[in-house]
């Protein structure tokens, strides 16, 4: 069956790095667009970027473009989100999610179970 | 941006109620509204898309429905297991989740 596992969140210091990955397995991963939606303790849930099942289109919420960076390696069967200049506001709970459709880049049909990220001096 | 509004936060009510929650998009979106419901300490779960298409295994007592720039999301009688936090989310241009509605128990 489907599966998503996120993994590298940690605590990490403002204004450095920290990368993410999303390990899927259960379906074909070179077919489905591909997503990162967070959601900070306590707190509703924010989209942050999404990239097509081919990698060619990607896309980003205004709060982190500039900084986060979605990319995916299809022979690894694996999405990440590289987040650059991190801020405390950044704290959150990162969710991966796959597309509800093959080829597409439209809408969260599973979710993975999420990786905390807390940003903290 | 679109923005979604979402009412009301809380919702309290009892095993059998029906339930409504109700989504205002900022913009039209035409019929690009989802639900999501989710537990404490879980991931979202997908429940209804296209704002009235249920998604495959979700009970018939969950329905959305829409009206202009406002969906509804509907419980007919609410059962124990669907006491839980709901969102919509809009993805016609991006994505853009609503507030959340915390149902629990009255």
């Amino acid at each position: 069956q489907v599966q998503l596992v996120e993994s590298g969140g940690r605590v990490v210091q403002p204004g450095r790095s920290l990368r993410l990955s999303c390990a899927a397995s259960g379906f074909t991963f070179s077919y489905y667009g591909m997503h990162w939606v967070r959601q900070a303790p306590g707190k509703g849930l924010e989209w942050v970027a999404s990239t097509s099942y081919d990698g060619s289109n990607k896309y980003y919420a205004d709060s982190v473009k500039g900084r986060f960076t979605i990319s995916r390696d299809d022979s690894k069967n694996t999405l990440y989100l590289q987040m650059d200049s991190l801020r405390a506001e950044d704290t959150a709970l990162y969710y991966c999610a796959k597309d509800t459709e093959t080829f597409s880049t439209l809408l969260a049909g599973y979710w993975g179970q999420g990786t905390l990220v807390t940003v903290s001096s | 941006d679109i923005q979604m509004t979402q009412s009301p936060s809380t919702l309290s009510a009892s095993v059998g109620d029906r339930v409504t929650i109700t989504c205002r998009a900022s913009q039209s979106i035409s019929s690009w509204l989802a639900w999501y419901q989710q537990k404490p300490g879980k991931a979202p779960k997908l429940l209804i898309y296209k704002a009235s298409t249920l998604e495959s295994g979700v009970p018939s007592r969950f329905s959305g429905s829409e009206s202009g720039t406002e969906f509804t999301l509907t419980i007919s009688s609410l059962q124990p297991d669907d006491f839980a936090t709901y969102y919509c989310q809009q993805y016609n241009d991006y994505w853009t989740f609503g507030q959340g509605t915390k149902v629990e128990i009255k």
